[in-house]
């Protein structure tokens, strides 16, 4: 089973609108982070923001909150007034264990968000 | 300013030619990795290490290899390229805390094999 399942390919939104971005992950460990990149058609990896599995809360970076939902194992990221620069690449990102030495990412296929004027 | 820095950014060569692509940081992290992005598949982890002349493999390590001789550089290494290995590299690090240590990535190195 995949680890991380981000369901939408392609997304369009206007600009100023709000738009949430889905990412569904599966993992056993209790303990796990979530991230959120952003790649712009320049290539660079940008982070965004974290969610920690025992995060009471959920994160918030300026624009960026993340609607985390632990019982059905999904951090959709959510963005207000979206802005022509937020079209990029949107990458939706796992790592397990605390501590464990890989610290690897697992990283989903990503989403692709067009803003539109 | 912290940053990570990958050379060459973009290089095409051919099938069975060694090359090495430097990775390099600024910010004194112990953690350093490797990764591949392609087309629908997100980005997968080929190496990485926990510190100095400490590296192991990651999830697609075949056809590569990796070095840490100094914390700053952790170069990636193709001894004999072949096209599957044509793909967007990105080299990433981290300090020491777990769970939370955001992954500082480079700019990215474009590889075609031709």
């Amino acid at each position: 089973a995949q680890k991380i399942t981000q369901t939408q390919p392609g997304m369009f939104v206007q600009e100023k609108e709000a738009v949430t971005l889905d990412c569904t992950y599966d993992t056993s460990d209790p303990s796990y982070g979530l991230f959120w990149y952003k790649q712009p058609s320049s290539g660079e990896m940008i982070f965004l923001i974290y969610q920690g599995s025992y995060d009471q809360q959920n994160a918030t970076e300026g624009r960026y909150s993340l609607n985390f939902q632990k019982a059905r194992k999904s951090a959709n990221l959510v963005i207000s007034a979206s802005q022509l620069g937020d079209s990029a690449m949107y990458f939706c990102a796992m790592r397990e264990g605390r501590g464990t030495g890989r610290r690897a990412l697992t990283f989903g296929s990503g989403t692709r968000l067009q803003v539109q004027p | 300013e912290a940053q990570v820095t990958q050379n060459p950014r973009y290089l095409i060569t051919v099938t069975g030619k060694k090359l090495t692509v430097t990775c390099s940081q600024n910010m004194n992290h112990e953690y350093m990795s490797w990764y591949r992005q392609d087309p629908g598949l997100g980005l997968r982890q080929i190496y990485y290490s926990m510190n100095v002349e400490v590296t192991d493999k990651g999830d697609v390590p075949e056809g590569y290899k990796v070095s840490r001789k100094e914390k700053r550089n952790f170069p990636l290494i193709l001894e004999s390229p072949s096209p599957n290995q044509t793909s967007l590299y990105f080299c990433a690090s981290t300090n020491g805390r777990a769970n939370t240590g955001e992954l500082f990535f480079g700019e990215g190195s474009r590889l075609t094999v031709l």
